[in-house]
């Protein structure tokens, strides 16, 4: 069974850092990209961060780039997304998920985790 | 302001079929990205309901199905029910974001 067990939020000051895990286990875990998505509070989903299964060409998202790091070590099956310069707008429910396609433009997210809540706030 | 845009809201009753909407652009679901939709009930992560604009998961009813034509894409629900009660987003690929990208989401409401 595929399970994606996220961590490492909590509540941290604008212009801090904080890194967030996403453990996984019940699959192959280096043979598939990994995304990060976040939910701000009410709002809608929005795709942050996502990696090759090798590690391979990380993207952001133009509203975290240069600010957040995506990473894996696929000897640990777990994903990190490393956040510096927090602000308050990067307030959300964070969720890692699997990518699934033939082609990346292609992907869609088949498991997700249970999220972890990040509250940028002073 | 989301790159995929989605009606805030539909409603209807239970048995009767429902439908809805996501447009996006030429850099999107136009330039020929598949288009997947994701089922959120309250308080949970997204489930994947629809993928590659027709496609359904094991385990999902037929009650669900999906298309696409041009630059939008149509989720439909025959014989609603209750716990279809949930939140929808659209999916896509955006060529000139290079990223991936969702709708605003559509908040089905059960009468």
């Amino acid at each position: 069974e595929v399970q994606l067990l996220d961590s490492g939020g909590g509540l941290v000051q604008p212009g801090r850092s904080l890194r967030l895990s996403c453990a996984a286990s019940g699959f192959n875990f280096g043979n598939f990209a990994m995304v990060w998505v976040r939910q701000a509070p009410g709002k809608g989903l929005e795709w942050v961060s996502s990696v090759f299964g090798s590690g391979y060409g990380p993207k952001y998202a133009d509203s975290v780039k240069g600010r957040f790091t995506i990473s894996r070590d696929n000897s640990k099956n777990t994903l990190y997304l490393q956040m510096n310069s927090l602000r308050a707008e990067d307030t959300a429910i964070y969720y890692c998920a699997k990518g699934e396609g033939m082609e990346m433009t292609n992907y869609h997210f088949d498991y997700w985790g249970q999220g972890t809540l990040v509250t940028v706030s002073s | 302001q989301s790159v995929l845009t989605q009606p805030p809201s539909v409603s209807g009753a239970p048995g009767q079929r429902v439908t809805m909407s996501c447009t996006g652009s030429s850099s999107n679901i136009g330039a020929g990205h598949n288009v997947h939709w994701y089922q959120q009930l309250p308080g949970t992560a997204p489930k994947v309901l629809i993928y590659d604009n027709t496609h359904r998961p094991s385990g999902v009813p037929d009650r669900f199905s999906g298309s696409k034509s041009g630059t939008s894409a149509s989720l439909a629900i025959t014989e609603v029910q209750a716990e279809d009660e949930a939140d929808y987003y659209c999916q896509s690929y955006d060529s000139s974001l290079s990223g991936w990208v969702f709708g605003g989401g559509t908040k089905l409401t059960v009468l």
